[in-house]
């Protein structure tokens, strides 16, 4: 067990809603990422949160976005949904003490389907 | 820009023979390299990073890592595989941001089957 918590598990919803994905992370941790893992993208970085502070951006699209609230658990929104959208989004934690050679913890992970 | 590359889908090897999984990078800089291990229906486990200066890297579970940089590669390494590495291993780079932040790229991945 990593220490970071995802909800939840499993979402199943249809194209053209919105869901929101759930994401707390270990204890003291002030870093949080999002991935989305596919299996004709493979695991791809979307956003990177410091304190509340957005540092980093990957291939999110604008329909997705994400936010780190002062509790430091981060919520990423994806809207307007796909059927590409189905894949598996995990949120990852580190304590942001050591910069791009933090140590990442990742979450089980959000299997989410677009029906 | 960064990228890495896993030329292998899959690596097949039998119990207590020794594993070598292979990963190749591009990087503009120093480069930050990792290798992760996913078991079925979980989250990726750090095994171990590249920083600067040893090429050879220890990590958990037994693996190490060789970094060459004329080759430009980060091969994961076990000397003696158990049927419990049987996993799917990803290599992945990362690039930092002047904001702080990191964009971490990964390979596509290669299945390891360790047979009894």
């Amino acid at each position: 067990d990593s220490g970071v918590t995802q909800t939840p598990k499993h979402l199943i919803t249809a194209t053209g809603q919105r869901v929101t994905l759930r994401c707390s992370p270990r204890s003291g941790d002030l870093s949080v990422y999002w991935y989305q893992q596919s299996l004709d993208q493979g695991l791809q970085f979307l956003i990177h949160y410091y304190n509340g502070e957005e540092r980093a951006k990957g291939n999110i699209l604008e329909r997705f976005s994400a936010q780190q609230f002062p509790d430091l658990h981060s919520e990423l929104n994806l809207s307007s949904l796909e059927l590409g959208d189905s894949a598996l989004y995990f949120c990852a934690s580190s304590t942001g003490l050591a910069g791009v050679l933090d140590t990442q913890y990742f979450g089980p992970g959000t299997r989410l389907t677009v029906l | 820009a960064q990228s890495v590359a896993q030329p292998e889908d899959q690596v097949n090897v039998a119990e207590g023979n020794p594993l070598t999984v292979k990963c190749t990078y591009s990087v503009s800089g120093n480069p930050y390299l990792f290798w992760y291990v996913q078991y079925p229906n979980r989250g990726l486990q750090f095994l171990l990073k590249y920083i600067t200066g040893d090429n050879l890297v220890k990590g958990s579970y037994g693996f190490e890592a060789e970094f060459n940089k004329s080759q430009t590669s980060f091969h994961l390494k076990k000397p003696s595989a158990l049927v419990s590495d049987s996993a799917l291993y990803f290599c992945a780079v990362r690039d930092g941001r002047s904001t702080g932040g990191f964009k971490t790229i990964f390979g596509a991945g290669t299945r390891l089957f360790v047979k009894a």
